[in-house]
């Protein structure tokens, strides 16, 4: 199906651990993006990419990583997971406007 | 900085009840949009508004971007409780690529 897909839905993991989260488009828009949405901040930029091997930072990136090998795919990685990194998760790629994904819960223990 | 305002941040209402959310900026926008989000899912586009005083209706919603293209709005009639949601608008500042989000609506109407 077209669309944009994050995996996983859920993830409960512990602080200090490395943690991936998957974000995967299939209409090969060029921009893709990853947000974090947190009660009282909306939602909040942390990087962003252009194109394949282009990304650049946004409002919040210090704590992530990210990479973009492929137009199709944009994983955000948290180098060593804190509990102020507990969030939802949404990653978006822009045609005519944004489009997102379902989001990841992310729990940080 | 938060440079996008919402207004009311939460509200509550009767089925059948009109209501009218408010996004304003100091800032110029070439581009305003408007994302309805239910809980659990992602934000969904619901309209984009490019020209000064422009007006778009998508049914029982109707969306306006100001003169100066500086604010928004989005009135709702009739509201039903399929209409809960958050609502969120967002848009590119003029002259930039950056793209901002307002803190978001939380509109529950109830049956």
């Amino acid at each position: 199906d077209a669309g944009i897909t994050q995996s996983p839905r859920y993830k409960i993991t512990e602080t200090g651990r490395q943690v991936t989260l998957m974000c995967h488009q299939t209409w090969s828009h060029s921009y893709m993006f990853w947000y974090r949405q947190d009660l009282g901040h909306g939602l909040r930029l942390i990087y962003y990419s252009a194109a394949a091997d282009i990304t650049d930072k946004g409002e919040v990136p210090d704590g992530y990583v990210v990479s973009r090998s492929k137009t199709e795919n944009f994983p955000l990685t948290l180098e060593s997971a804190t509990r102020s990194q507990t969030s939802v998760y949404f990653c978006a790629s822009s045609g005519y406007g944004y489009t997102f994904g379902s989001g990841t819960r992310l729990t940080v223990v | 900085t938060q440079l996008l305002e919402q207004s009311p941040q939460f509200l509550s209402i009767q089925e059948g009840e009109n209501l009218t959310v408010y996004c304003n900026s100091s800032s110029v926008f070439s581009s305003l949009q408007w994302y309805r989000q239910e809980p659990g899912e992602g934000p969904v586009l619901l309209v984009t508004v490019v020209t000064g005083g422009e007006v778009k209706k998508l049914k029982r919603l109707t969306f306006q971007f100001g003169d100066a293209r500086k604010d928004s709005s989005l009135h709702i009639t009739a509201a039903q409780p399929g209409d809960t949601g958050l609502y969120l608008c967002a848009g590119v500042i003029s002259g930039t690529y950056k793209y901002i989000f307002g803190t978001g609506t939380r509109l529950k109407v109830l049956a």
